[in-house]
């Protein structure tokens, strides 16, 4: 059964950079893609962006209202992605989801909260 | 991007009735790339359909989904208590993925 963790700071100081890792088990984060969504506090889903290692090749790509902010990254070795968000401000509070799938997401991690303030 | 409308905003029903949930796109939807997620409180969302009518693994078949092009429906032929939740819709035909903002099915 496959299994994904967020870990990170729970409070980020505005204009900072948010950082997040997903470790993954259960299974190989090589031969799938694997994404991050974020829900702000009361409100819907927002999909951030997937990132996949396939055919030995890294792939990505990112939402563009986040698109010049966001960074995804893989380490094969560790069974992890990561999520950097830098210039963070208020409206980036939210609960961060690492979930595998590039298009539709079928194993979610159980999310972490982000809160950005001073 | 394509906007997803959701209705309605909540849903209040009786265990045991059935409920039928719409997903509207501001435009088509290619090759139904569409799926549904159920979440409840303090809870990741659950995939349930994907390619508006497959049922993902382990989904008890009274959850359906339908439509294609800009019409969706999600429809649970008899609900049970663990049933009540938050439904999103998502769409993934035209990038970036978006998601509608939800309906509540509640306990009437």
């Amino acid at each position: 059964q496959v299994q994904l963790q967020e870990s990170g700071p729970g409070l980020v100081k505005p204009s900072e950079t948010l950082s997040l890792t997903c470790t993954v088990s259960g299974g190989s984060i090589g031969g799938y893609y694997w994404s991050w969504i974020r829900q702000p506090p009361g409100r819907g889903l927002e999909w951030i962006g997937w990132i996949g290692y396939i055919h030995d090749s890294e792939k990505t790509e990112n939402s563009p209202s986040l698109k010049n902010r966001v960074t995804t990254s893989l380490d094969t070795s560790k069974n992890q992605f990561s999520l950097k968000l830098r210039s963070v401000t208020a409206a980036d509070t939210a609960v961060y989801y690492c979930a595998r799938g590039q298009s539709f997401f079928d194993y979610w991690g159980q999310g972490i909260v982000v809160a950005v303030a001073s | 991007e394509i906007v997803l409308t959701q209705s309605p905003g909540t849903l209040s029903l009786s265990p045991r009735e059935r409920a039928s949930l719409s997903c509207r796109a501001s435009q088509s939807v290619s090759a139904n790339f569409l799926a549904w997620y159920q979440q409840k409180p303090g809870q990741a969302p659950r995939l349930l359909i994907y390619g508006a009518s497959d049922r993902a693994t382990g989904i008890p078949d009274r959850f359906s989904g339908s439509g294609s092009g800009t019409d969706f429906t999600l429809t649970i032929s008899r609900l049970e208590p663990e049933d009540f939740a938050v439904y999103y819709c998502q769409q993934y035909g035209l990038s970036p993925w978006t998601f509608g903002q939800g309906t509540k099915v509640e306990i009437k």
